[in-house]
C-alpha cells in the first residue's frame, strides 16, 4: 500500500530565512508526488509535482521539491520565507500507473515569523 | 475555468436532519473525490468515483452516509441523519486520469458543516 509520511506537525522559520517541509514516501514501482497548501479557509491548493525526470521541481509561488529515490523523500523547500506563506501543507503520493488515488499526509503547518 | 463548485459554502442544521452536500467538478475531469476535513483526524477520503462509477467507498463512516454521482458534472453527499460528530468541513476534488496518468487533484472551496 501507498503512503506519506509528514514527521513535523509544525515548522516555525522567521521571514527572509531558508524553509524545508519534510515527506517521505512507500510505494511499490515509480511513485507520482505532489505538494498542496491549504490557507485558512480554504480548500487545498497544488503547489508543484514529480511525475519523472528532473529531480528538484519548481512549481508556484517560489517553491520547490527535491526528489531523492534512495531516501524515498520529497522534501518542499523554498529560499528565503515570506510571512504570506505560513498555512498548511500536505505531501500527497500516487502510483502513477493507472488510475489510483492520491494518499495525503497528514499536513505540517508553517509559520513565517516577521 | 470555474474549478470544482461546492454548495453551499456553509451549513448548519440540528441533529438529526437531513443534510445534503453539492459539487460540480471540473468539466472534462472524469475522476471525484469527497474528503472530510477536522481537526482531530485531518483529512480523510471518503469515497471517490472515476467515470461516475463508486471505486471505492471504504472511508464512508458509517450507513448514515451516502454519495451519488449521476452524471459526469454532478455528484452529491447526503448524511441522514446527522449528528454533531459529522460537523467538519467537506471537500470535492476532481481529476483527469485519461491517458492513464494521474495529474493530481484540483478541490473546492469546501462545505463547513455544524450540527448543533
Amino acid at each position: 500500500a501507498q503512503s506519506v509520511a509528514q514527521p513535523e506537525d509544525q515548522v516555525n522559520v522567521a521571514e527572509g530565512n531558508p524553509l524545508t517541509v519534510k515527506c517521505t514516501y512507500s510505494v511499490s514501482g515509480n511513485p507520482y508526488l505532489f505538494w498542496y497548501v491549504q490557507y485558512p479557509n480554504r480548500g487545498l491548493q497544488f503547489l508543484l509535482k514529480y511525475i519523472t525526470g528532473d529531480n528538484l521541481v519548481k512549481g508556484s509561488y517560489g517553491f520547490e521539491a527535491e526528489f531523492n529515490k534512495s531516501q524515498t523523500s520529497f522534501h518542499l523547500k523554498k529560499p528565503s520565507a515570506l510571512v504570506s506563506d505560513s498555512a498548511l501543507y500536505f505531501c500527497a503520493v500516487n502510483k502513477g500507473t493507472g488510475f489510483q488515488k492520491l494518499v495525503f499526509g497528514t499536513g505540517t503547518r508553517l509559520l513565517v515569523s516577521p | 475555468d470555474a474549478g470544482v463548485i461546492q454548495s453551499p459554502r456553509h451549513e448548519v442544521t440540528e441533529m438529526g436532519q437531513e443534510v445534503t452536500l453539492r459539487c460540480k467538478p471540473i468539466s472534462g475531469h472524469n475522476s471525484l473525490f469527497w474528503y472530510r476535513q477536522t481537526m482531530m483526524r485531518g483529512l480523510e477520503l471518503l469515497i471517490y468515483f472515476n467515470n461516475n462509477v463508486p471505486i471505492d467507498d471504504s472511508g464512508m463512516p458509517e450507513d448514515r452516509f451516502s454519495a451519488k454521482m449521476p452524471n459526469a458534472s454532478f455528484s452529491t453527499l447526503k448524511i441522514q441523519p446527522s449528528e454533531p460528530r459529522d460537523s467538519a468541513v467537506y471537500f470535492c476534488a476532481s481529476s483527469s486520469d485519461r491517458g492513464r496518468v494521474n495529474y493530481g487533484y484540483t478541490f473546492g472551496s469546501g462545505t463547513r458543516l455544524t450540527v448543533v
